[in-house]
This record gives structure tokens, C-alpha cells and sequence, in this order.
């Protein structure tokens, strides 16, 4: 149980295009998904939290604008990068709470996205 | 603030070898404690938690940790080593009561040797 998938899983786009990445709870529904940027050989670093119905809460230094998060429903959520740049390029991991226990935080299988 | 220092950035052992992964945390209450571990390329696998009680936590993969509220400190270990533990491994803290606003350290690769 507790599996939360993530498409694609590996993604190549032109500068200045957009890329949605989409994270699903599989078997559980999520009130809360988080949003993670992983640089290479580093830690996870939160980008925004997402509930569903609601507006996602960006973390500081962090561009509402260009990392539009929406979360439609309890098991999805959608990170879109718009007019994406190379230095946009990255891991993105999604990660949810399970809206019958909020004790654990399962994570996607992430997205790795080149920017040419 | 809540904080997580992992310090060490790479470790080696043989395999068969003990193992452990070293993890200190600075956080005003009593927190909520994680060790995940990432293959490459992948995302991150929960091997166990603490929340409260027992401060000897047993995961999966034969790993476990121990909470020790005197030392800050959460470390990872494990009594033999298989060559398929190499991987890089975070310790997480988290406030008391949620697994909302979890903070990473920042890894520890583990490489194993034949």
C-alpha cells in the first residue's frame, strides 16, 4: 500500500516550453503533496505544499509563476514548468500524506527534467 | 527552526560489515524522526520512523535506529551489510504530530565492496 507514481518519469523539453508532471496517489487519497527540487549529489528541497481544493503554499525563493501547482483532486496533483529554462533543469520528487494518517510522507518515484 | 546534519557525506564498508549512518537534529520539541533511503535515479523508500515510545526503532531491510534525546541524535544501523544497501540514504525530522514540513539532511552515499 501507500504508492504514489509520478509521469513521466524522465522528460526532455525545449527553453522556453512548458512541462507538466503529474504525481498520483495510487491506493490512498491525499489531503497534503508536497513538491521536492533534488540537485545532483544533494538533499530534497521542498518547493510547495499542495491541498487539494485549495491554493499551494510556496516555499520562500520559490516562483509561484513559474511552478503553477494544482491540486484537482484527493490523488492528484500537477507541477506544470512554465516557460522552462535550462537552469530549470532537475529531479522532482512529489510526496504525499495520506488523508487517513498523517504520519508518514510516501514519495513518488520522481521526474527528471532536461531543459535543452 | 528545525535542522538535520548528516556528517558524514560518503561512507564505504564491506559487505558483511556493520553499518552505521550518523544523524543529529536540532528541534525545540520532540520531533518526528525518519530515515528514507533513495536508489539512483529513484525516488525515496521509508525504512522507519520514530514518533514516541520505544527509542529502538525497527525498520525494513533489517535496518534499525536509535533515538537518543541526550545526543540530538537518530543514527541508522544495520548488522551486515548486503551490496544491495548501496545507496544514498536521509535522515528527515519533522515537527511534533505531522509529517508536514519534513527537513532532509543532506544524505550519506553508502557504497559497499565485495
Amino acid at each position: 500500500g501507500a504508492v504514489v507514481s509520478q509521469h513521466p518519469s524522465r522528460v526532455i523539453c525545449k527553453s522556453g516550453t512548458s512541462v507538466k508532471i503529474e504525481c498520483r496517489s495510487l491506493d490512498f487519497q491525499a489531503t497534503t503533496m508536497f513538491w521536492y527540487r533534488q540537485f545532483p549529489k544533494q538533499s530534497l528541497m521542498l518547493m510547495a505544499t499542495s491541498n487539494e481544493g485549495s491554493k499551494a503554499t510556496y516555499e520562500q525563493g520559490v516562483e509561484k509563476d513559474k511552478f503553477l501547482i494544482n491540486h484537482a483532486s484527493l490523488t492528484l496533483s500537477t507541477l506544470t514548468v512554465t516557460s522552462a529554462h535550462p537552469e530549470d533543469s532537475s529531479f522532482y520528487i512529489c510526496s504525499a500524506l495520506s488523508k487517513a494518517s498523517t504520519d508518514t510522507q510516501y514519495f513518488g518515484p520522481g521526474t527528471r527534467l532536461t531543459v535543452l | 527552526a528545525q535542522s538535520v546534519t548528516q556528517p558524514d557525506i560518503h561512507i564505504t564498508v564491506s559487505e558483511g560489515a556493520s553499518l552505521e549512518l550518523r544523524c543529529n537534529y536540532s528541534y525545540g520539541a520532540t520531533p518526528y524522526l525518519f530515515w528514507y533511503v533513495q536508489s539512483p535515479g529513484q525516488g525515496l523508500q521509508l525504512l522507519l520512523k520514530y514518533f514516541s515510545g520505544d527509542t529502538l526503532v525497527q525498520g525494513i531491510k533489517g535496518f534499525e535506529a536509535e533515538f537518543k534525546r541526550s545526543q540530538s541524535s537518530f543514527n541508522l544501523r544495520k548488522p551486515s551489510v548486503h551490496w544491495s544497501d548501496a545507496a544514498e540514504y536521509f535522515c528527515a525530522v519533522g515537527p511534533t504530530g505531522t509529517a508536514s514540513k519534513l527537513t532532509f539532511g543532506t544524505g550519506t552515499r553508502l557504497q559497499v565492496t565485495l
